[in-house]
Order: C-alpha cells, then sequence, then structure tokens
C-alpha cells in the first residue's frame, strides 16, 4: 500500500487477555517504530526496528509488551495479561533507516 | 532532549498566516527543532526540522532565533485543514528521524472559517 497500515483499527478486550496489534511498514522501509498515545497525552516511543539488527526495546514498560518484525517487513506488537492501563493508541511509524518517518492511523485499544 | 515549552492552544482566521512559538532554552548546540503536527485520530505527520538556519519547505517556513533558544513555525496561508496539535521537539538526530521521538502536549491550532 501507499501508507502504514495497522490493524485491528479498534480493539476492545477484557482486563488479564492477550492482544496482537499488526503494523505493515512502507514497503522497503528499513525502520520500524512503535508508539502509544494515552488519552490527551503526548507521544511515548515503545521499540524501534532498524534493519537486521537487534532491536532498541529501551521503550517497553513492562515485559507483558513485546513485539517481532518477521522477514523485515511486517511488525507485531504483542501485549499479554492486558491492564487497564495498557489502553491507548498505538502508533506504527516506517522510514527508510533514520530519515523522515510516516506513521499508520494507529490502533485504539481499551482495556475493560 | 531540551525540554520545549509552547502555548496549549491559538487560534488563527483561514487564509492568514499562523505563527506558532517554542521555547527551547536549554537547547544544545548539536540539537535540532522538529515540528510535527497530528490531526485528530490520525497518526503524527512530519512538518520541518532545522538546526540554526531558517528553513522552507512545502508545509511551512520554521524561524530560529539566532541564540536557538525559541522558534516560529509558520503556516503562511492556513486553511481549515490545518487544524491540528502542533508538536516542537528538539533532539539529537539526523533528518526527521522519529527514533525515540518524545512529544509534549503541543500547541492546538485552530483555523477558523
Amino acid at each position: 500500500g501507499a501508507g502504514v497500515s495497522q490493524s485491528p483499527s479498534n480493539k476492545v478486550t477484557e482486563k488479564g487477555k492477550d492482544v496482537e496489534l499488526r503494523c505493515d511498514p512502507i514497503s522497503g522501509h528499513t525502520a520500524l517504530y512503535w508508539y502509544r498515545q494515552s488519552l490527551g497525552q503526548g507521544l511515548e516511543f515503545l521499540i524501534y526496528f532498524q534493519g537486521n539488527s537487534a532491536p532498541d526495546k529501551s521503550g517497553l514498560p513492562s515485559d507483558r509488551f513485546s513485539a517481532e518484525r518477521t522477514g523485515g517487513s511486517v511488525s507485531t506488537l504483542t501485549i499479554q495479561r492486558t491492564q487497564q492501563e495498557d489502553s491507548a493508541v498505538y502508533l506504527c511509524a516506517s522510514s527508510l533507516r533514520d530519515s523522515k518517518a510516516f506513521f499508520g492511523q494507529g490502533t485504539r485499544l481499551t482495556v475493560v | 532532549d531540551a525540554k520545549t515549552t509552547q502555548p496549549p492552544s491559538m487560534d488563527c482566521a483561514e487564509g492568514r498566516a499562523a505563527n506558532l512559538p517554542c521555547n527551547h532554552s536549554t537547547i544544545s548546540g548539536n540539537e535540532y527543532v522538529y515540528w510535527y503536527r497530528q490531526i485528530h485520530s490520525q497518526g503524527p505527520q512530519y512538518i520541518i526540522h532545522g538546526l540554526k538556519n531558517n528553513e522552507t519547505n512545502e508545509m511551512a517556513s520554521l524561524i530560529i532565533t539566532e541564540d536557538r533558544k525559541s522558534s516560529t513555525l509558520i503556516l503562511p496561508h492556513a486553511t481549515l485543514r490545518d487544524t491540528a496539535v502542533y508538536y516542537c521537539i528538539v533532539r539529537v538526530a539526523p533528518s526527521g528521524s522519529a527514533r525515540q521521538l518524545t512529544f509534549g502536549s503541543g500547541t492546538q491550532l485552530t483555523v477558523l472559517p
């Protein structure tokens, strides 16, 4: 596609359940980023993938959060045993190495 | 990364120039000034960035003071579609990198018809 695609666009889950969020970056982009944005808050960095290098996981808030990127393209962010404080919009972005990044529309996660 | 200060909200008449200020008094010599915006329910969008010199692109102009302690983003002819939250960020990074971007609360710009 022409832009970064994220799915689902909305997800409502029960507390304690696991969720998977998907990101399809722009074709050919080697860098992929995950951020989250809580209601009325700024962007919070989660994780960064660049090519075959080890990902920068310094922003993951707890060990319940993990992400992988298969074949240097699609990425999945997994949140285990979801908590209400995990409710946020999860944004994915991609870029050519460290150049200008393009963001997706995000996945709005609501934990009830 | 240096802290930035922006007004929480501004209004601008359609067709007029929108001037969005940002203070970054603790900026270091190797830190760039970036501007992003986020239209409601969309992901952030890169606008422009600069180090020392004023910059202009198809979207906006960036004016950086000589002491680099503040800057102004200028949208020369604001349209209703420019209504968004505008974020000023200061960080060490090449080009428009999104690596570890940290957004504050930004300025809500409302363009009025």
